[in-house]
């Protein structure tokens, strides 16, 4: 079965650090772009961050909100990616999605097709 | 800053409308857009990316049109399954904005 699953979420204090998970079953992970996005609760989704697929550079993008808090990396051999969060603040309380990026025939054609369930990472004193 | 802006954030309807959500870009990102559905306590849901192109699955009553900094999100004949919340998101560049959602309730 095509999926990814995510996990790594809890309850951490304000500046602690955690870090999550994305495992990628039926499809080989570093050939796609893979997305985290977050949801916090009762709020809109919101793009975190990004790894592109190994024949694009590799490199990551982060959203203004988490740049120089979160990393991504990724370990080919457990077809995983994973999303190294520091100095976690309130604000990022949130359901976390891995999402897998696809890219179709069109110039367009870019979209996230395959999301995992989510982690909930929750912030607080 | 780049701003995506749905409209209305809040719709209520009945089984068998037709339904019209918009998606305003504050700069042109083309057809570089892409339009989710979600619901309650479950991951968002791929129907249209390119703005016009239906996902493989996703039922035909939904529709997407637009280009540049207007788009629109049409759900002709709305079914029960579609009471939901929908996003908007573009693509072109990043960040990879979503917009704000629109909640779809039973009227």
């Amino acid at each position: 079965e095509v999926e990814v699953v995510e996990s790594g979420g809890g309850l951490v204090q304000p500046g602690g650090s955690l870090r999550l998970s994305c495992a990628a079953s039926g499809f080989v992970l570093s050939d796609y772009y893979i997305d985290w996005v977050r949801q916090a609760p009762g709020k809109g989704v919101e793009w975190v961050a990004c790894k592109r697929n190994k024949a694009n550079e590799d490199t990551a993008e982060y959203a203004a909100s988490v740049k120089g808090r979160v990393f991504i990396s990724r370990d080919e051999s457990r077809n995983s990616l994973f999303l190294q969060m520091n100095n976690l603040k309130i604000e990022d309380t949130a359901v976390y999605y891995c999402a897998r990026m696809s890219k179709g025939g069109g110039s367009y054609d870019w979209y996230s097709d395959l999301w995992g369930r989510g982690t909930l990472v929750t912030v607080t004193s | 800053d780049f701003q995506l802006t749905q409209s209305p954030s809040f719709l209520s309807a009945s089984v068998g409308d037709r339904v019209t959500i918009t998606c305003r870009a504050s700069q042109d990102i083309s057809n570089y857009l892409a339009w989710y559905h979600q619901e309650p306590g479950k991951a968002p849901k791929l129907l249209i990316y390119a703005a016009s192109t239906l996902q493989t699955g996703v039922p035909s009553r939904f529709s997407g049109s637009g280009s540049g900094t207007e788009f629109t999100l049409t759900i002709s004949g709305l079914q029960a399954e579609d009471f939901a919340t929908y996003y908007c998101q573009k693509l072109d560049r990043y960040p990879l904005t979503f917009g704000g959602g629109t909640r779809v309730e039973i009227k």
